[in-house]
């Protein structure tokens, strides 16, 4: 059975920390992963990947895939309040839209 | 560019009765997919639709069922309402094509309440 799991769960920092998200799959027919930012309403895009795109950033964010290893991180440098959030990652499968979706991993950042 | 539209926002059903979702997708995105978000499974793909076809389907029940129109805007149904289908629902649309299908864009979600 496809899956997708996401460590840690929960996390609390302070501001200016630096913080590693880590998600692992097992996913036939992978096509992609993605990361979204989720704050009390619909996620928000962050970045995907794929095997020709294996490291993505904007800003303080960043991400890479290992595609031989099966996982991928998500790291946040110079945290922010607003970066309190969950972060869920998602494999594409298959040839058509469907996402298969972590447990998410819960950020807080206090100030 | 408008993003991707869902109404109701919040709904208050009965057990056993059926509910309409509605959504608009981003203009030119001709996928729409539906997910279903609780706090103890998570996200979960309920099914897609491309150019008015259900492309793939999640494992759920066949009370759940949705449909594509014309124009992309998509339509889902949940027949029979049970307690255990109050959650978030998701809308979410992508480009078409490739590895763009997968670049989802999520809409504010309805929030269903079965009671």
């Amino acid at each position: 059975e496809d899956k997708v799991v996401q460590s840690p769960l929960s996390l609390v920092v302070h501001e200016g920390d630096t913080v590693t998200l880590n998600c692992s799959y097992e996913v036939t027919n992978f096509r992609s992963l993605l990361w979204y930012k989720q704050e009390k309403k619909a996620p928000t895009f962050l970045f995907m990947l794929t095997s020709s795109g294996i490291e993505k950033k904007s800003g303080r964010l960043s991400s890479i895939l290992d595609k031989k290893e099966l996982f991928s991180i998500l790291n946040i440098t110079a945290t922010q309040t607003g970066d309190s959030a969950v972060y869920l990652c998602a494999v594409g499968s298959g040839n058509t839209g469907k996402l298969i979706f972590g447990q998410g991993t819960t950020l807080q950042v206090k100030p | 560019k408008a993003g991707v539209t869902q109404t109701p926002r919040y709904l208050i059903k009965t057990r056993g009765q059926q509910v309409t979702l509605s959504c608009s997708p981003i203009s030119g995105h001709r996928s729409v997919s539906w997910y279903q978000q609780t706090p103890g499974q998570g996200l979960q793909f309920l099914f897609e639709y491309f150019s008015e076809t259900q492309r793939n389907k999640g494992n759920f029940p066949g009370r759940f069922s949705g449909r594509q129109f014309s124009n992309s805007r998509s339509e889902m149904n949940v027949s029979t309402l049970e307690l255990g289908d109050s959650a978030l629902y998701l809308c979410a649309s992508s480009p078409s094509g490739g590895q763009k299908t997968y670049e989802q864009y999520f809409g504010p979600g309805t929030r269903l309440t079965v009671t």
